[in-house]
């Protein structure tokens, strides 16, 4: 079955610091890729998705990510994060071609940027 | 104002309970979805729909049901049959396909006391 992972359960940064969010999944076909962020209190909202094209597909706010196919990855990542990024990130994926469609989610990962 | 609706916010039921969780959205989108969000496990999918009076389970449909009488509205009704009922319950909406953004309500916490 399919499956994702993220490396980090939770991250503490302090603001300036650079990020990368790591995220893994397992499929060896075509796949639908995404970043979802829930800020404290908020809806979960789309950061950033990949279908096709360029593997560095940029998002909302200055956040990034690039599909590594090699390595099955997706990592999120934002040069320079503020307080503001203080949320749970949770990757996604869409394995194309399978019996059942649908997204399947990374277990998340909280960060926690200091001022 | 376009979006999802879900309500209450927060509920409690007793052990033993049926309860409805209500979701209701005027984005016009075809497909509707339930997740059920547990701490460290990210969002499983319980139920989902992509056209009015068709649905198909998700990972973990055992104690819940839906229906899809109404483009706008996918109720999900936690039984007494599902065993560890006390979580944060999301709907959202989508375009048709799975790969497609998918857009979510505010979430309903159900707490089984």
């Amino acid at each position: 079955a399919q499956s994702v992972s993220q490396h980090n359960h939770h991250v503490i940064l302090s603001e300036a610091a650079s990020l990368e969010l790591g995220c893994n999944y397992s499929y060896g076909g075509t796949v639908n890729l995404f970043w979802y962020v829930q800020y404290p209190g908020q809806h979960l909202q789309l950061l950033l998705k990949y279908f096709s094209g360029d593997p560095l597909v940029k998002g909302i706010k200055g956040f990034e990510a690039e599909f590594i196919k090699s390595k099955f990855s997706f990592n999120l990542r934002k040069p320079s994060v503020q307080w503001s990024d203080t949320a749970e990130y949770f990757c996604a994926v869409n394995a194309l071609g399978t019996s059942y469609d649908k997204v399947i989610f990374g277990p998340g990962t909280s960060l926690s940027v200091i001022p | 104002d376009g979006g999802i609706t879900q309500s209450p916010k927060y509920l409690f039921r007793k052990e033993g309970q049926n309860v409805t969780l209500s979701c209701e959205q005027n984005l016009n989108h075809d497909a509707m979805y339930w997740y059920r969000q547990d701490p460290g496990q990210g969002l499983r999918l319980i139920y989902y729909s992509q056209i009015v009076n068709d649905f198909q389970k998700g990972d973990i449909a055992e104690g819940y049901s839906v229906s899809r009488e109404k483009k706008e509205s996918f109720p999900l009704t936690v039984t007494s049959a599902q065993k560890n009922p006390t979580a944060f319950y999301l709907c959202a909406t989508g375009l048709g396909a799975s790969y497609n953004e998918q857009f979510f309500g505010p979430g309903t916490r159900l707490t089984v006391l």
